[in-house]
């Protein structure tokens, strides 16, 4: 089974940290994801990334960078934690759609509750 | 720009009832589209996926269709249970956008006894 892990269930951080958020995946996939889930608006993409040391910005990035130096670990980080950053963070990955591949739906990692006080 | 609409929540429904849950999408292209479950304290999990027009995905009692013709993807079940109770996403992705998914804001189904 494909499985997503994120390095903290709950986490709680002061306004102005540095926040870092961990995903690991371990089939092998090329394109990883991070959201955030927040009441009523669903999931809203913050960055995604498609290959190694690639990155690409969703629909909103601000406050918000990432990295990615090897396929199957993709960091978000806060730069200087807000109280608007308060949310639920998930990440997912999934193949890349090409010919061949069995699937290309995305997997997703249980989540980590980010409040920021 | 593609998108998903679906249904607002919640919807509250007894065991045993039917279920639907509207899902409609805009795409330029040629979409493939899913249903997600994401059960309280827990990530999302596929439910069912359809990769071409009136392709039928299912999963556990879960059913949708893709209607090309009315660029929808409604979820439906014919006898719910209580452990169905969750929040339900639906989605589309596309080759040319890199696999990025857009997803619905979520339906929360709640099943009484």
């Amino acid at each position: 089974d494909v499985k997503v892990t994120q390095s903290s269930r709950y986490l709680v951080k002061r306004t102005g940290e540095k926040v870092f958020l961990e995903c690991v995946q371990d089939m092998d996939h090329e394109n990883m994801f991070w959201y955030r889930q927040d009441p009523g608006l669903g999931l809203r993409l913050i960055y995604f990334s498609y290959d190694v040391k690639m990155k690409e910005k969703g629909d909103i990035p601000e406050g918000y960078s990432v990295s990615r130096e090897k396929k199957e670990r993709f960091s978000l980080i806060l730069e200087s934690a807000s109280t608007n950053q308060t949310s639920m963070y998930l990440c997912a990955s999934s193949n890349r759609i090409s010919r061949g591949k069995a699937s290309y739906e995305q997997y997703f990692g249980p989540g980590t509750r980010l409040t920021v006080t | 720009g593609d998108s998903v609409t679906q249904m607002e929540g919640p919807v509250t429904l007894s065991e045993e009832a039917f279920l639907t849950i509207n899902c409609t999408y805009t795409a330029t292209g040629y979409p493939s589209l899913f249903w997600y479950v994401q059960y309280p304290g827990e990530g999302l999990q596929l439910l069912l996926k359809a990769t071409k027009a009136d392709d039928k995905g299912s999963n556990k009692g879960f059913e949708a269709t893709y209607r090309k013709e009315t660029t929808s993807f409604h979820l439906e079940k014919g006898s719910v249970q209580v452990s169905d109770s969750a929040v339900y996403f639906c989605a589309l992705t596309q080759r040319e956008n890199f696999n990025k998914f857009y997803f619905g804001s979520g339906t929360k189904l709640n099943v009484k006894p």
